[in-house]
This record gives C-alpha cells, structure tokens and sequence, in this order.
C-alpha cells in the first residue's frame, strides 16, 4: 500500500501542551499535505510541503519533510481546545496525481 | 471565492436505489478527486479527473460506480443500486493543477443506505 500512516492513532495533551504527530509513507512523493477534519465535518487543509523543502511554518504550525526516512511530522504549538480533531496526512505520488491519505492521528485538547 | 460545493449534505436512500453526489470545484479549478470516508477511517481515493476525462480510476469498484466531470456543471459520483455497504461519507477535492498544488476539500455528502 501506498498509504501514509500517522502515528500515534490518538493524542490527548493539555491546553497550552504542544502536540506532535508522525506520518510515514511508502514510495516517492511530489509533496505532503497535512489536513485537520473536525467530526462529521470536511476537511481543511493546513499546509503543503514539497520534496524539496525540510521544514515549513504557518501560525502555530511546524510541518517537517524527512525524504530519506520517508516522514513528516506534525507540530502544533500551545495548543488550544479548539484544535481538537483528527489529523491526516496525504501524499502526492511521483507516477500518480492523487493523494492517498493515512488513517488519521485523533487529537484531543483537554481544556 | 467560494470553496468545493458538494451537495447534498445528507442523502438517505433505500437499498437497490441511485445515489446522486454533485461537487462544484473552486471557481478556476479543473481538477477533482473524489474520495470516501468509511466510520472510523481515513479517506480512500476513488477517482481522479479532469474536464470531460477520466485520468485515473484505479479506486472505484467495478460496477455500480461511475464518475463524470463535463465540460460543464458539476462532478457527478453516481451509484446505481445502493446497498448498505455503501454508507460513507463522500469528499470532493479540487485542485488547479496536476501535481504539487493544494488539494481543496468540500464538506462532504453523507449517504446512508437504509
């Protein structure tokens, strides 16, 4: 399979607490895209990064990009209850145009 | 600018019937994915296209599924002869181009089989 995994399957952190989740894929990639989806609702996405980029920040976000080990991580800064969600990462294959998508990291931020 | 449209929200209907899914892309968008989402599970590629083109398919079942874009209107995800199995919920993604963009995400059509 051609999927990404994210790891851990489920976070529970305190308000204020930085959480962290991992993403692990398979085959060469374009670029990594991280989305958040809140229960029952669509996805938004967070933040794209290329193959060749190493680190990419927006807001309280930090993405990385390991080619050589084939990760990403996930950083979100001083969390804050509302950033309760699940998190997946997608990956855009070199031979393909769609993304295939790992089954999620649930995080919840205890107030 | 609006974002993916899809529509319905909610779609209910009764084994053996048709199931209708429309998404209307970001306005300058002529890509778009569909994917689905079972209970507890991350999202499944089923089918890529572009304008009147079917690029890649490889994530659809066989039968009872089929996808359009037309040159205009809509992306349309039908499936014909619904059985329970079928209950997901089903996201549309638009993108500007082939590779390294932004995929954008509509809020999804939940069909439940009854």
């Amino acid at each position: 399979s051609q999927q990404g995994e994210e790891d851990p399957q489920a976070l529970s952190i305190q308000e204020g607490e930085n959480a962290t989740m991992n993403c692990s894929y398979k085959t060469s990639i374009n670029n990594l895209q991280w989305y958040r989806q809140n229960s029952g609702r669509g996805l938004v996405h967070l933040i794209l990064i290329r193959s060749n980029e190493r680190e990419k920040h927006s807001g309280r976000l930090r993405v990385t990009l390991d080619t050589s080990k084939k990760s990403s991580s996930l950083l979100i800064t001083a969390s804050r209850a509302a950033d309760t969600a699940s998190y997946f990462c997608a990956t855009e294959i070199i031979t393909g145009n769609q993304f295939y998508f790992g089954t999620g990291t649930s995080l919840t931020v205890i107030p | 600018n609006a974002g993916v449209m899809q529509n319905p929200r909610h779609l209910v209907r009764r084994r053996g019937q048709e199931a209708r899914l429309r998404c209307s892309p970001m306005k300058g968008h002529s890509h778009v994915y569909w994917y689905r989402q079972l209970p507890e599970e991350g999202l499944k590629f089923m089918v890529y296209l572009q304008k009147e083109n079917i690029i890649d398919e490889s994530g659809m079942p066989k039968e009872r599924f089929s996808a359009e874009f037309p040159k205009e209107g809509p992306s349309i995800l039908r499936i014909q002869q619904v059985v329970r199995g079928d209950s997901a919920a089903y996201f549309c993604a638009s993108s500007v181009g082939a590779t390294n963009t932004e995929a954008f995400f509509g809020q999804g059509t939940r069909l439940t089989v009854v």
